[in-house]
């Protein structure tokens, strides 16, 4: 089966600097990979998603790119903002209409002021 | 948005008892769902595929007698935690796709199980 794997499991970037997390699947069926943000005690939220047949994915201040023949994605936040600070999650899934989402270990960030 | 509703939000009971969290899709139909467990500061783990008419798909490790999962209907899906222990206290989580094209899940509230 799918197996996700996520670094840094920790990250603390100043307000302003740009914070990337990055992600490694391993099932080569995987083509939709979406990107969840979770506040404490919170269901998790998409932030952005991306399929693999696009390479990079752009949405105001975050931006995902996929590079699907290493088998890597990454989510790249740019000009952190307090409000960024939480636990992100990368995910993978052999799209369907009804494919399991498999997540990574996940990622909490803070944004120090 | 779809909505999917999550019942109740936060559950405690005593060891050995039984609990039934439950899942709606409420404007929407979902013939799947799928039933997420989250331990403290750890990632959302999948435990089974719930479907629609017919027996649910675990995962491995999970056990299927102690986890059960009910899908009577397109809109509802119920996860009854048996026989309930301190190590399942948890946050269980489900969620549905959305069934277009664009393969996004949407998620209950989540329900943070304590067993005492």
């Amino acid at each position: 089966g799918e197996n996700v794997e996520q670094h840094p499991s920790t990250l603390s970037v100043q307000e302003g600097d740009s914070a990337v997390i990055k992600c490694t699947y391993s099932d080569s069926a995987s083509n939709y990979f979406p990107w969840y943000k979770q506040e404490l005690g919170k269901r998790p939220q998409l932030i952005i998603d991306i399929r693999s047949n696009v390479g990079e994915k752009k949405d105001q201040r975050i931006a995902v790119t996929l590079n699907k023949t290493a088998k890597h994605f990454s989510l790249h936040i740019t000009e952190t903002q307090p409000e960024d600070s939480a636990v992100y999650f990368c995910a993978a899934s052999p799209y369907s209409s009804a494919s399991k989402i498999i997540f990574g270990s996940g990622t909490r960030l803070s944004i120090r002021p | 948005g779809a909505v999917v509703s999550q019942h109740p939000s936060w559950v405690i009971c005593k060891s050995g008892t039984s609990v039934k969290i439950e899942c709606r899709s409420l404007d929407f139909q979902a013939t799947t769902m799928f039933w997420y467990r989250q331990f403290p500061k750890q990632s959302l783990m999948l435990m089974a595929t719930s479907n629609e008419g017919s027996k649910a798909t675990y995962e491995q490790g999970v056990e299927k007698d102690k986890f059960l999962i009910n899908h009577a209907s397109l809109t509802l899906s119920t996860l009854t935690v048996t026989s309930a222990h301190p190590e399942d206290s948890s946050f269980y989580i489900c969620s549905a796709p959305s069934g277009g094209v664009t393969g996004e899940l949407f998620f209950g509230e989540g329900s943070r199980l304590t067993v005492l």
